[in-house]
């Protein structure tokens, strides 16, 4: 079964805490995404890989970090300095034929609350 | 930066009938894509029209692309109560792997 996965589903930090949201795919995809999704929003890009051990700032990307370690894994973590981490995070990846703009895939999501 | 603006927000119709979603951006693109999320779930792509092209089908949905006019629209015939979701399109900038996505119009089909 071919596909993107997402975990946890829910994740409850603390205040000060920084907590780390986890991302497979085995699609053989190069490119690996990380979205914010706020109610009644649409998606905001907070990181990108193009390739393993490389990484974009996205649109929201302060109090956010990103590793790219292996083509199949692309965590996020949320730092304590992002103030206000409530949100739906979905993570996405593409680009086997490396044109520009090809579909993406997208996992689950993680619901991140703050406790 | 928002790229794709969905309008309407938000439409409600009844089972049967077809829906019509319209999506406009602002710079140039290589192509448009429109994807569909049901509530609290992931992004499910449904179709991809490049800039060279003017109408795409897939099924019970039918896009049309004006470049000239930067917009898109997105129908689909004969809806069903399971086509309730939001549905959002996404234009690339050009050069690189990035999608930027619209806000998105709320969809309910009333059985």
């Amino acid at each position: 079964d071919g596909g993107i996965t997402q975990s946890p589903k829910y994740l409850f930090r603390k205040e000060g805490q920084n907590v780390t949201l986890s991302c497979e795919q085995n699609l053989n995809h190069d490119a690996m995404y990380w979205y914010r999704q706020d109610p009644g929003q649409g998606l905001r890009l907070i990181y990108y890989s193009q390739i393993v051990n490389d990484f974009q700032k996205g649109d929201i990307a302060e109090g956010y970090s990103v590793s790219r370690e292996k083509k199949e894994s692309f965590p996020l973590t949320v730092t304590s300095a992002q103030k206000n981490p409530t949100a739906f995070y979905l993570c996405a990846s593409s680009g086997t034929s490396g044109i520009p703009g090809e579909t993406q895939y997208f996992g689950p999501g993680t619901r991140l609350l703050v406790l | 930066s928002q790229q794709g603006e969905e309008d309407p927000q938000a439409l409600s119709i009844q089972e049967g009938e077809n829906a019509t979603m319209n999506c406009s951006y602002k710079t140039s693109i290589n192509n448009l894509q429109w994807y569909r999320q049901n509530s609290g779930r992931g992004l499910v792509h449904l179709i991809l029209i490049r800039s060279n092209e003017r109408e795409k089908h897939s099924g019970r949905l039918r896009v049309t692309l004006d470049t000239s006019k930067k917009s898109s629209s997105l129908l689909i015939t004969a809806s069903r109560a399971a086509d309730t979701a939001s549905y959002f399109c996404a234009t690339d900038e050009g050069s690189n792997y990035k999608l930027t996505f619209g806000k998105g119009t709320l969809l309910t089909v009333n059985p």
